[in-house]
């Protein structure tokens, strides 16, 4: 079953605002990564992360990866439109990723 | 840059109809998988193939079946569909244990009715 529990599964927004989302896990994870799908689209990476404790930052976007190894957040600064889309975490096992149920981010312009 | 490219983008088949998903990517990736996405589950990893010659099931894959016909192509066949497999079916690749480098193709919509 379902081996990340990532929340909140949505969000609605006004733009401009910050957003924070987290996965955690019941189980350790060697990396972590983040993940947009727009909609009609495969996801796409955004941000790796490899150490436990290390703080990752992609333009307006900034993750962490937990010190137990066990959750990870991203924050998404000043939102804008085209930040629209679905944001997974996913945790690797074993050469294989294991992906959260995502996150669906609305934004009211 | 193709990247990986998946078809067909949209398929409607009846319950027991047969059909495969096809797959391929162009950088030269070792590793490719199948992940099914549907709301509220997140992407749920089917089958997996590490190398060519090489499959293996991952957390969902029961009434798929997985062909690597080479290094290039990795294709999901539904023997007998069934309503529970309506789904977005999405392929991607990867070489060998790079999990950053994933790449997933644009997906595939797949309705049983």
């Amino acid at each position: 079953g379902q081996q990340l529990n990532q929340s909140p599964q949505s969000m609605f927004i006004q733009e401009g605002e910050d957003v924070s989302m987290n996965c955690t896990s019941s189980s350790i994870f060697n990396t972590w990564l983040w993940y947009k799908q727009d909609p009609g689209e495969g996801p796409v990476l955004l941000i790796a992360l490899y150490k436990a404790g290390e703080l990752t930052s992609n333009g307006r976007l900034t993750a962490q990866f937990g010190i137990t190894r066990k959750d990870s957040f991203l924050n998404i600064s000043a939102s804008i439109p085209s930040d629209v889309g679905i944001y997974f975490c996913a945790g690797q096992r074993s050469q294989k990723l294991v992906f959260g149920q995502g996150t669906r981010l609305t934004i009211n312009p | 840059n193709a990247g990986v490219t998946q078809t067909p983008k949209f398929q409607v088949l009846k319950t027991g109809q047969s059909m495969t998903l096809q797959c391929a990517q162009d950088m030269n990736h070792n590793s490719m998988y199948w992940y099914r996405q549907d709301p509220g589950m997140g992407l749920r990893l089917i089958y997996y193939s590490a190398s060519e010659g090489t499959t293996d099931k991952g957390e969902v894959p029961n009434g798929y079946n997985v062909s690597r016909l080479n290094k290039r192509e990795f294709s999901l066949r539904l023997e007998s569909a069934a309503p529970s497999q309506t789904s977005v079916y999405f392929c991607a690749s990867s070489f060998s244990g790079e999990v950053y480098g994933y790449t997933f193709g644009s997906g595939t919509r797949l309705t049983v009715v």
